[in-house]
């Protein structure tokens, strides 16, 4: 089984830095996955960390601690546009399809 | 702009009613998917295909049929449906099932059941 927390809501000021936090317990792990989705619109894939540490990607970074865990979502410089709620989503082994934490919902304020 | 197309984007109807979502990917993709989305609640994978065969199908109540004629079509057949399944219903597809394999999601279609 699985069981992926995120917090439900956060607000951000424009132009800052925030960070998005997911846990999960799984009873097999084979990576993780953080995608957007605008309302209203689909889930877009942002980043995927199988290995421990940091990926990077423009704005957007990810951390995955798997002793922990633990991963996190960073945006830098936050813009307007990134108001979006943020998925976590985890690869169980053995399991054919991604398991999905209930999603942040970030509003960006300026 | 994605890969995975679904029509129509939203669809309003009866509890009587017969009604089929479709979804067309673009990808090349081995894999499908059906995923249903409510308010507050996470993704809840309905049905996997894999190369045209059913590789999962996730305890969904038999007023939803899928079917998969081929790599790159995908539909989700509707009957006799209740208020509570109105949702947003994605479809989604991956190069196959396992790990490393990303899911790509289309726009979603929104289901109204009155």
């Amino acid at each position: 089984g699985q069981n992926i927390d995120q917090p439900t809501e956060m607000t951000a000021t424009e132009g800052a830095i925030v960070q998005i936090n997911c846990t999960y317990q799984t009873s097999g792990f084979n990576g993780l996955f953080w995608y957007q989705q605008h309302a209203g619109e689909a889930p877009t894939f942002l980043s995927y960390n199988v290995l421990d540490g940091l990926e990077e990607k423009g704005r957007f970074s990810s951390f995955l601690s798997r002793s922990k865990g633990y991963s996190y979502l960073l945006l830098k410089e936050l813009q307007m546009k990134d108001s979006a709620s943020y998925l976590c989503a985890v690869h169980e082994t053995g399991a054919n399809n991604l398991f999905f934490g209930t999603g942040t919902r970030l509003t960006v304020i300026p | 702009e994605t890969g995975v197309t679904q029509t129509p984007r939203h669809l309003v109807m009866g509890m009587t009613n017969k009604k089929s979502l479709k979804c067309e990917q673009h990808l090349g993709h081995n894999a499908m998917y059906w995923y249903k989305q409510s308010a507050k609640k996470p993704l809840e994978l309905m049905f996997v295909y894999s190369l045209e065969e059913r590789v999962e199908n996730n305890s969904v109540p038999s007023r939803f049929s899928p079917e998969c004629p081929n790599s790159s079509h995908l539909f989700l057949h509707l009957h006799t449906l209740q208020p509570e399944d109105s949702a947003l219903y994605l479809c989604a597809s991956s190069q196959n099932t396992g790990y490393g394999n990303t899911i790509y999601f289309g726009e979603g279609s929104w289901l109204t059941v009155v």
